[in-house]
């Protein structure tokens, strides 16, 4: 079975802050992928960003910064400089070998409000 | 152009009301899917169509009826619906449903309300 936890219900920061949303995972499987998709309160699934098992580094794009740890079994976002735009539920979800068969596994969601 | 669209965005419906939501994909993906998903809690996969085939029901109620029409378009049928349904109902499409790298694109969501 597998298991996504994003143990922060909800994060409150001021406008630019740094804030890292955690992200843990459990799989029985070699290969599998990671997601991280933003969820604003319009209600679409914005994706994000997708990792791979067998690639550890970490990615950059902008204010965003992944930090994948397979050690820890962990796969960490963080946002710099943080803006009112970034409010949203941001998800954690994971894909294994059964692929979309099985569809996405899903954390519950972490509540970032960045207030002004 | 990654976009999936849906139809409608909002959508209030009575329990004997037969209703159907709709969702559009023009990225040339062959699998889509419906998901649900209540306030606060992430989304639960209902369906999976690969190659216009439904490939997986995960034992969702029969008032839920999945269509798929062609490779582009997926509906759901919804009949004798309850209050408990209301919900935000999202469709998402991928390029293939067979291995873990696919990346699902998801539509804006339906709004359902069962009064």
């Amino acid at each position: 079975a597998q298991k996504v936890t994003q143990a922060q219900t909800e994060i409150s920061v001021v406008e630019k802050e740094d804030v890292t949303l955690d992200c843990v995972y459990e799989t029985r499987d070699t290969t599998y992928y990671l997601f991280w998709y933003k969820q604003p309160p319009s209600g679409e699934l914005v994706f994000l960003i997708r990792r791979n098992s067998f690639d550890e580094q970490n990615e950059i794009s902008g204010r965003y910064s992944w930090n994948f740890q397979k050690s820890t079994s962990s796969f960490n976002f963080t946002i710099t400089a943080s803006q009112v735009v970034d409010s949203a539920v941001y998800f954690c979800a994971l894909s294994g070998e059964g692929g979309g068969a099985d569809g996405l596994t899903f954390g519950k969601g972490t509540h970032l409000i960045i207030q002004p | 152009d990654t976009e999936v669209t849906q139809t409608p965005k909002h959508l209030v419906m009575g329990m004997t009301n037969k209703k159907s939501l709709k969702c559009e994909q023009h990225m040339g993906h062959r699998a889509m899917y419906w998901y649900k998903q209540k306030a606060k809690k992430p989304p639960e996969l209902m369906f999976v169509y690969s190659y216009e085939k439904l490939s997986i029901n995960e034992s969702v109620p029969s008032r839920f009826s999945p269509e798929c029409p062609n490779s582009s378009l997926l509906n759901l049928h919804l009949h004798a619906l309850q209050p408990e349904d209301s919900a935000l109902y999202l469709c998402a499409s991928s390029q293939d449903s067979s291995g873990p790298q696919e990346t699902q694109y998801f539509g804006p969501g339906t709004r359902l309300l069962v009064l």
